[in-house]
């Protein structure tokens, strides 16, 4: 079936340094969303792409999404203690209902001050 | 001040008891899921609903059921049925049922089954 795959699972790295997550999709997606979930929060949505090669840019965040729309990633540029938490992507359900996702099972980052 | 709102927050119940988790939106927002959060685990979907009085089986719905009799309210019950309930449950909505449209989440509640 349809899976969305991240990684990498768990990234610990010194505050300063950058992070990246990458997600890939076993089938070709129409737009790829990312959330955020703080620890002991709830997922909260950072940004969606939708055409192939995007690149966007939040502050420290930038997100790209692959010339094939089956890939995409999202990099932090000299990460804080405040870009702690667990970051999922998730992508249109192929087939199914309208609205839904699949999301990758997260990649959680710890930032050491 | 909009917003889904879930409740309780914690829940403690023995095994073999049905209980039911609230959600509520006052965002206006046509669908509404249910997920559901294991340690490690990305998000898993139970239920959706993108319509009053209507709603479809995710992923996972065995031991689930839901209701959607008000555009507002989209309550889970867990069931004696479920097998492993003890989890962290989430419920989101959105616009409506578009591709595009980005998925709001409520705070969770963290069922605790022993």
């Amino acid at each position: 079936g349809q899976q969305v795959m991240q990684i990498p699972q768990y990234q610990h790295v010194q505050e300063g340094e950058d992070f990246t997550t990458y997600c890939n999709s076993s089938t070709t997606l129409s737009n790829i969303q990312w959330y955020k979930q703080r620890p002991g929060g709830h997922p909260v949505f950072l940004i969606q792409l939708v055409k192939s090669g995007e690149v966007k840019k939040q502050k420290r965040l930038t997100f790209q999404f692959g010339e094939a729309k089956k890939n995409s990633s999202l990099h932090i540029t000299a990460t804080q203690t405040t870009d702690v938490g667990t970051y999922f992507c998730a992508g249109p359900m192929r087939g199914g209902s309208q609205g839904n996702l699949i999301f990758g099972k997260g990649t959680k980052l710890s930032v050491k001050p | 001040d909009g917003g889904i709102t879930q409740s309780p927050k914690y829940l403690f119940r023995k095994e073999g008891q049905n209980v039911t988790l609230s959600c509520e939106q006052n965002l206006n927002h046509d669908a509404m899921y249910w997920y559901r959060q294991d340690p490690g685990q990305g998000l898993r979907l139970i239920y959706y609903s993108q319509i009053v009085n209507d709603f479809q089986k995710g992923d996972i719905a065995e031991g689930y059921s839901v209701s959607r009799e008000k555009k507002e309210s989209f309550p889970l019950t867990v069931t004696s049925a479920q097998k492993n309930p003890t989890a962290f449950y989430l419920c989101a909505s959105s616009i409506g049922t578009d591709l595009n449209y980005e998925q709001y989440f409520g705070p969770g509640t963290r069922l605790t089954v022993t």
